[in-house]
């Protein structure tokens, strides 16, 4: 079975903190996301890439920034984080292009800025 | 843009059946999708269905697609309390790079 790690499921971190929120597939997917998911409002797909190196905004990239070095991991990054910001994160991974493949989805961070 | 609506909790006993509607925007999507999130984790694919097809049965699960309307459902058989969870459905963005979800249904059962 694929199998997407989040390496935290809770996060507590303070405003203008610099955030790096961890994922790791184990398929050999091309394909990854960030989703941020609020009560309400869905899932929101922050960024994804599509090859090692390569990225691509989603809806709601501003204040956020991703990187894909290798292959089986990418990286969420807050620069600094603010308040608006707590939310729980979802990574994602599909084979190939995720509209006809499913994506398989981390268990999430619960990540609270104070 | 793409949008995809749900209404928000639906609420039924135990071995009854459950339905949970969704709209969708764009019908170039060439599936549409079910996902469902249980308490603490991630979301899993329920089941999909083909955009040319009408309906797709899977044991207790009925998905029915009205492509004219674009109106996707999700009929759960003899609901369990198993089945509490919030469930999306999800199509396509236009360039077909990634999954535009709906704001989840919450399904409670209660016994």
């Amino acid at each position: 079975d694929v199998k997407v790690t989040q390496s935290s499921r809770y996060l507590v971190k303070r405003t203008g903190e610099k955030v790096f929120l961890e994922c790791v597939q184990d398929m050999d997917h091309e394909n990854m996301f960030w989703y941020r998911q609020d009560p309400g409002l869905g899932l929101r797909l922050i960024y994804f890439s599509y090859d090692v190196k390569m990225k691509e905004k989603g809806d709601i990239p501003e204040g956020y920034s991703v990187s894909r070095e290798k292959k089986e991991r990418f990286s969420l990054i807050l620069e600094s984080a603010s308040t608006n910001q707590t939310s729980m994160y979802l990574c994602a991974s599909s084979l190939f292009g995720a509209g006809n493949e499913k994506l398989f989805f981390g268990s999430g961070t619960q990540l609270s800025v104070l | 843009g793409e949008d995809v609506e749900q209404s928000l909790f639906l609420s039924v006993r135990e071995g009854d059946s459950s339905v949970i509607n969704c709209t969708y925007t764009d019908s170039s999507s060439t599936y549409l999708y079910w996902y469902k999130q249980e308490p603490g984790a991630g979301l899993q694919l329920l089941t999909y269905i083909f955009s040319n097809m009408d309906m797709k049965q899977d044991q207790r699960l009925t998905v029915l697609l009205n492509k004219k309307d674009k109106h996707l459902s999700l009929r759960i058989a003899d609901t369990q309390t198993g089945d509490s969870a919030i469930y999306f459905c999800a199509e396509s963005n236009q360039a077909g790079t990634a999954l535009i979800f709906g704001k989840g249904t919450t399904l409670s059962v209660s016994s």
